[in-house]
């Protein structure tokens, strides 16, 4: 089944703490990204990639970092989370650099106290 | 700055009744339009997309778009609602960077209820 995975699902932390947040796709799909979502606000873009060892910033990237080693995974990297950054997080996968829909992770809900 | 709106935070329908989600854009060039659903603990889904062409686009579980360049707007439509169409709905409007990647901006979501 094409897929887009992420864990943890739901991860509640506290402030300066480091973590990952794992997102792989089974499509082959060059396109990867990442987004928060927030009420009000819609879904904005942290990070993409392009292809692999190939990122870039997306709106919101301040506190994120993310890597590109392999084509299918794209982690999420927090280094010293904040309260700021509790929010619910999509990784999301499209095929090529055209206007193909996105394929998007099931999401992980992240609390920092 | 370029932007997609949806208007209304929420919107409620009868069952059986149609239904409209709105969508307005601003966008520069041709744009490229989706809608996209979310289900409660679920990922978004996409339904549809406008490229070029016809301006009714025909998408999944019976929902359509008119794309109408002269409004900016790309209004989410089905005739006749469901219960289960209760979700998050997403517009989101795609830009062409140099490098030709496409770019999703979202509207802030507008939920839609479906009244048995």
């Amino acid at each position: 089944e094409a897929q887009v995975t992420q864990n943890p699902r739901y991860l509640i932390t506290v402030t300066g703490k480091k973590l990952t947040v794992t997102c792989s796709q089974n499509m082959n799909h060059e396109y990867m990204s990442w987004y928060r979502q927030d009420p009000g606000l819609g879904l904005r873009q942290i990070y993409y990639s392009m292809n692999v060892e190939v990122t870039d910033k997306g709106d919101v990237p301040e506190g994120y970092k993310v890597s590109r080693k392999e084509k299918r995974n794209f982690p999420l990297i927090l280094e010293s989370p904040s309260p700021n950054q509790t929010s619910l997080y999509f990784c999301a996968s499209s095929a090529d650099r055209g206007p193909y829909e996105q394929y998007f992770g099931p999401g992980t809900r992240l609390t920092v106290t | 700055a370029q932007s997609v709106a949806q208007p209304e935070d929420q919107v409620n329908v009868a069952e059986g009744n149609p239904l409209t989600v709105k969508c307005t854009y601003s966008v520069s060039g041709n744009p490229y339009l989706f809608w996209y659903v979310q289900y409660p603990n679920r990922g978004l889904q996409f339904l549809l997309k406008y490229i070029t062409g016809d301006n009714l686009v025909k998408g999944s579980y019976g929902f359509e778009a008119e794309f109408n360049k002269s409004q900016t707007s790309f209004h989410l439509k089905k005739p006749s609602a469901l219960v289960s169409d209760s979700a998050l709905y997403f517009c989101a409007g795609s830009l062409s960077f140099s490098g030709g990647y496409n770019k999703l901006i979202f509207g802030a979501g507008t939920r839609l209820a479906v009244h048995p």
